[in-house]
């Protein structure tokens, strides 16, 4: 088990260029999870799926982004037409469905927009 | 909705000098209550929880208990150490939901 793993660590994109990030999950947990942090503030709620199928999304979450998880493994979130504002850190986590094992994270990829 | 409070930062200890970190939330129900660390250019770890009250989540050296009539979930720890320098989030998960609501994060920094 090698934890949650997330490419790139770091990305810069010109604004209005698209970037695509992916998160590799523990391999035996059905729950993976978005999660954005700006400077200063905690990690905030982006989206949700359980096994392939996408369960819920923020209202942070844009018509830009979108998300996915094919074959309920890897997930892939992707900004399209990128705007400074969507400077962050990108957090990846994912649970198991029984118990109350918490949140395993990633390391995040951390986006800057110029 | 809910929401986690956390005191303000940044905190500044020398080494064995004794921490406290406030915690105070508001959730319906029952929530479970965790705090988690993050060092320099990583992602969070997970430091400790608490699923019920008067539960007492400890691990490392540092401790909080699960207040329900107070609403809070204080960290600390007896003895910082230059190590323990990071930022701290306190979180709840709300009962039956699989969201954690965080607070804003506390940078602790421990100087020999």
């Amino acid at each position: 088990d090698t934890g949650v793993s997330q490419n790139p660590r770091h990305k810069i994109t010109k604004r209005g260029q698209n970037v695509t990030f992916r998160c590799d999950p523990i391999s035996e947990h059905n729950r993976l999870y978005w999660y954005r942090q700006t400077l200063g503030q905690g990690p905030e709620f982006l989206t949700y799926f359980q096994n392939e199928a996408q369960l819920e999304k923020s209202r942070l979450l844009s018509d830009r982004f979108s998300a996915e998880r094919p074959k309920g493994s890897f997930s892939t979130l992707e900004i399209q037409r990128t705007e400074q504002g969507d400077s962050a850190m990108y957090l990846c986590a994912s649970s198991a469905i029984q118990g109350d094992y918490g949140y395993t994270f990633g390391s995040g990829t951390r986006l800057t927009v110029v | 909705g809910d929401s986690v409070t956390q005191m303000e930062g940044p905190v500044t200890l020398s080494e064995e000098a004794f921490l406290t970190i406030n915690c105070t939330y508001t959730a319906t129900g029952y929530p479970s209550l965790f705090w988690y660390v993050q060092y320099p250019g990583e992602g969070l770890q997970l430091l400790l929880k608490a699923t019920k009250a008067d539960d007492k989540g400890s691990n490392k050296g540092f401790e909080a208990t699960y207040r329900k009539e107070t609403t809070s979930f204080h960290l600390e720890k007896g003895s910082v150490q230059v190590s323990d320098s990071a930022v701290y989030f306190c979180a709840l998960r709300a009962s039956g939901n699989y969201k954690l609501t965080f607070g804003k994060g506390t940078l602790l920094t421990v100087n020999p």
